[in-house]
């Protein structure tokens, strides 16, 4: 049973347009929630993260929004470069009770020239 | 510091044989996780050390799978015997405090045949 969902596989977004990549939860215990970006042949790398004390967290491009009534967070890239073309993984960590770091699928993001 | 350190970066090796993937933590990282990567399933959460004590293994798919973490600097995941659907890329990741972001491994790709 997935706890982190990434419904979408991939998505295309024109240069210089905003990129919305999306993420839903289950577990209502999660309090601590991070994005990861995955290149080719690499190890996934930390993006942003947000505490669910908080319902936006912005750090230059990237903004991610938290609505925890909806369970729902989403990673904003604007404007999106050539080099954000890689995997977006969202995962969530209940770290009032754990140190467990749980990842959904992934969202393959091109962007286009 | 050199990031987490895994090895080997490839494995191929055939069904029924052993296989030994291992890892080297940050040094002063209290955490380490060891997670497989698929198209299925994404990254999934195979099993956690916290202070070298296994804390949660219920990711580990059957008792074909073992993990040790002898030491703060040094863990390895055993497949035996491997099957070809334990092809996949695994990933070593570690965090120095509950609340921190996971640093990840390049990965080793294994593929059993």
């Amino acid at each position: 049973d997935q706890q982190v969902k990434q419904n979408s596989p991939s998505l295309s977004v024109q240069e210089g347009r905003i990129s919305i990549l999306n993420c839903d939860y289950t577990n209502s215990m999660f309090d601590y929630f991070l994005w990861y970006k995955k290149y080719p042949a690499e190890g996934p790398t930390f993006l942003i993260s947000i505490s669910s004390i908080k319902d936006k967290n912005e750090d230059g491009r990237f903004t991610v929004f938290l609505n925890k009534s909806a369970k729902h967070l989403s990673l904003h890239i604007v404007p999106s470069q050539p080099g954000d073309s890689a995997v977006y993984f969202c995962a969530a960590s209940a770290w009032n009770r754990d140190d467990k770091i749980i990842f959904g699928k992934g969202t393959r993001l091109h962007i286009l020239p | 510091d050199a990031g987490v350190i895994q090895s080997p970066r490839h494995e191929v090796t055939e069904m029924g044989q052993e296989v030994t993937l291992r890892c080297k933590p940050i040094s002063g990282h209290n955490s380490l996780f060891w997670y497989r990567q698929t198209m299925m399933r994404g990254l999934e959460l195979l099993i956690y050390f916290n202070n070298n004590v296994p804390i949660d293994d219920s990711g580990m798919p059957e008792d074909r799978f073992s993990a040790k973490m002898p030491n703060a600097s040094f863990s390895t995941l055993k497949i035996q015997p491997s099957e070809p659907r334990d092809s996949a890329v695994y990933f070593c990741a570690s965090t120095k405090d509950r609340g921190s972001e996971a640093f990840f491994g390049q990965g080793t790709r294994l593929t059993v045949v």
